[in-house]
């Protein structure tokens, strides 16, 4: 299966540590994206690349949160001295370049902090 | 601020019974609507609607969208216990921006 892939699944730490998310998108798409989804809401949009350029943040990307993607390939997302706020399900998203193109998305990785 | 405004946010149903599930939002120049599948995991895409009255469909599944009175939804027919997910609408926020918003989704539970 050649899908969006995320690693870890689920992740457990204390607050006050620091976390990395990886994400290995679809291999043929351009863009990957980055989404924080908490229970009873719909995905956040947090971040988005093309290739290895970071083109959008959101207002919710504080500065405790650092995303890359250096080669254009995979990328990770970096949580810096968590905050029981941060608990959430951060999810991954590819797509090819273009107009309207729609997301594909990975299983996301579940942060619980405690 | 984009708004993207699901309803229901809970729907139980019996095998069997058709359902439509109601999409509106408020996009500075608009694009797109998309709708995706969420059951214990990933969002699976469903379909992506950007012109008015063309309903997409898919098995049991279909689409449609209204530009003038900026609302889409999503009808099943013959629901089965699968069917059974959480409902996402998103669009693609202002203009050139590639970030989606999304309601807060529709959660259907089919019994058997």
């Amino acid at each position: 299966d050649t899908g969006v892939s995320q690693d870890p699944r689920h992740k457990i730490t204390k607050r006050g540590q620091n976390v990395t998310f990886r994400c290995d998108p679809i291999s043929e798409h351009n863009r990957l994206y980055w989404y924080r989804q908490t229970l009873g809401q719909g995905p956040e949009f947090l971040t988005y690349f093309q290739n290895e350029a970071q083109l959008e943040k959101s207002r919710l990307l504080s500065d405790r949160f650092s995303a890359e993607r250096p080669k254009g390939s995979f990328s990770t997302l970096e949580i810096q001295r968590t905050e029981q706020g941060d608990s959430a399900m951060y999810l991954c998203a590819s797509s090819p370049t273009g107009a309207n193109q729609p997301q594909h998305f990975g299983d996301g990785t579940r942060l619980s902090i405690l | 601020e984009d708004k993207v405004v699901q309803s229901p946010l809970s729907l139980v149903v019996h095998e069997g019974d058709t359902v439509t599930l109601n999409c509106s939002y408020e996009v500075t120049n608009f694009r797109s609507l998309l709708w995706y599948k969420q059951e214990k995991k990933a969002p699976t895409f469903l379909f992506m609607l950007t012109s008015s009255g063309i309903e997409k469909k898919s098995g049991r599944l279909s689409s449609i969208l209204d530009k003038k009175e900026l609302f889409s939804i999503l009808n099943i027919t013959a629901t089965q216990t699968g069917d059974s997910a959480v409902y996402l609408c998103a669009s693609f926020s202002q203009g050139g921006s590639e970030k989606l918003v999304f309601g807060k989704g529709t959660k259907l539970t089919v019994n058997p």
